[in-house]
């Protein structure tokens, strides 16, 4: 079955850099597209980013865009993101999950989520 | 960007009772319109796509329509292990955008 295992929770101070891995199998990789999302603690859903695992086509959610960037490696079938310059309102919980991949269409399934907490 | 209001934001049902959840978006969307379940602690999971189309393995008490602006999603025959937020999401245009959420409580 499709599967999506993220790396495990992370602690960082203001400043500093973060970086998730999600892994998939259970499908041809490259076939599919990998979005990020993002949940603040007791808040909704939003949107990061998007990358083609076929074309290394990217979107990027404007409010990230120059501190944020999405990566994959064919090889492993595992997609990363980075976010930069962390900020306390960057604690969140980060989920990737599969999308489609020429676009963002819905998101299916998703990866159990890294909890990231930036704290001094 | 297009926004998506979502109401009521909670609400409270027995079981049994038949819940129903609406989105507006803030332009046509078509039918471009996902419904997640979210369970506390745990990640979304798509119960509807493309407005009224049920994902695989998904209880046939779950279901989805409306096109243009507005979607309702409902749940037919409330169960206990219905308990969690409801998100719709729409992605006619890029960046797709989520709802607020609705918790439905017992």
């Amino acid at each position: 079955q499709v599967q999506l295992v993220q790396s495990g929770a992370e602690v960082k101070k203001p400043g500093a850099s973060v970086k998730v891995s999600c892994k998939t199998s259970g499908y041809t990789f490259s076939n599919y597209g990998l979005s990020w999302v993002r949940q603040a603690p007791g808040q909704g859903l939003e949107y990061m980013g998007w990358i083609s695992a076929y074309t290394g086509e990217t979107n990027y959610a404007q409010m990230l865009q120059g501190r944020f960037t999405m990566t994959t490696d064919t090889s492993t079938s595992t997609a990363y993101m980075e976010l930069r310059s962390l900020r306390s309102d960057d604690t969140a919980v980060y989920y990737c999950a599969r999308t489609a991949s020429t676009t963002v269409n819905r998101f299916d399934p998703w990866g159990q989520g890294t909890l990231v907490t930036v704290s001094s | 960007d297009i926004q998506m209001t979502q109401s009521p934001s909670s609400l409270s049902a027995s079981v049994g009772d038949r819940v129903t959840i609406t989105c507006q978006a803030s332009q046509d969307i078509i039918k471009y319109l996902n419904w997640y379940q979210q369970k506390p602690g745990r990640a979304p999971k798509l119960l509807i796509y493309d407005a009224s189309n049920l994902a695989t393995g998904v209880p046939t008490r779950f279901s989805g329509s409306g096109s243009g602006t507005d979607f309702t999603f409902t749940i037919n025959r409330l169960q206990p292990e219905d308990i969690a937020t409801y998100y719709c999401q729409q992605y006619d245009k890029l960046p797709p955008a989520f709802g607020g959420g609705t918790k439905v409580e017992i």
